[in-house]
């Protein structure tokens, strides 16, 4: 069983949907649970994380952790064309695990 | 402020031959560690360096080495290349921090043919 899996998709929105993408992971030591955003050709880049578990809120992005059934949700409200990307969910303890990715596409 | 640079930014090589990638950190990173991010696939643990020296390592073989330098810029070397070894190579930095955030490069895209 790997430590993270996360559906690769690939997801396709159309603007202004509400947007879910969700990881399950094995380990129950993570502390962490970091999300990910991962332009065409560039490197990740941080989009928020919380600690144990929760709800956080930046914007129009929401960062769920449910300990219990280990599992990661970030939902994305107002989906606008700028936020296709692949997300990356990253549990970590020490360091990060990343999951495969989810591949989104928000259509004008 | 810079961030984390990588070069080369694509290369192509065959199988047996050996690369090295290179990694400058960003300004204030002690902390260096490298990824191996195959198509489709999420970044792989390789290794992490800590003020030069390996402090944790992936599921990788030992033809994957590397190196860190007193400026905390970094060296990711592969030997007797292998198709498999064909994907992105990212290099992501931080403060050594608990919470430190990872910062990632562009990457290195590595074809072996």
């Amino acid at each position: 069983q790997k430590e993270v899996e996360q559906d690769p998709g690939p997801l396709s929105v159309p603007e202004g949907a509400i947007v879910s993408l969700n990881c399950t992971y094995s380990n129950s030591a993570f502390q962490y649970f970091m999300w990910y955003r991962q332009y065409s050709r560039k490197g990740p880049e941080l989009l928020m994380y919380t600690y144990s578990s929760g709800n956080k809120e930046d914007g129009r992005f929401t960062a769920q952790v449910d300990k219990s059934s280990k599992y990661i949700s970030l939902f994305i409200r107002d989906s606008q064309p700028s936020d296709s990307a692949t997300y990356l969910c990253a549990p970590r303890r020490g360091r990060e695990r990343f999951g495969a990715g989810t591949r989104l596409t928000v259509k004008p | 402020e810079t961030g984390v640079t990588q070069s080369p930014t694509h290369l192509i090589k065959t199988r047996g031959q050996q690369v090295t990638l290179r990694c400058s950190s960003q300004s204030g990173h002690n902390t260096v560690s490298w990824y191996q991010q195959a198509l489709g696939q999420g970044p792989q643990f390789i290794f992490q360096y800590y003020r030069e020296e390996e402090n944790g390592r992936g599921n990788f073989p030992p033809r994957f080495s590397g190196l860190q330098f007193p400026n905390y810029s970094s060296e990711l070397n592969v030997n007797a290349l292998e198709l498999d070894d064909s994907a992105l190579y990212l290099c992501a930095s931080r403060s050594g921090t608990v919470t430190g955030e990872l910062f990632f490069g562009e990457g290195s895209r590595l074809t072996v043919l």
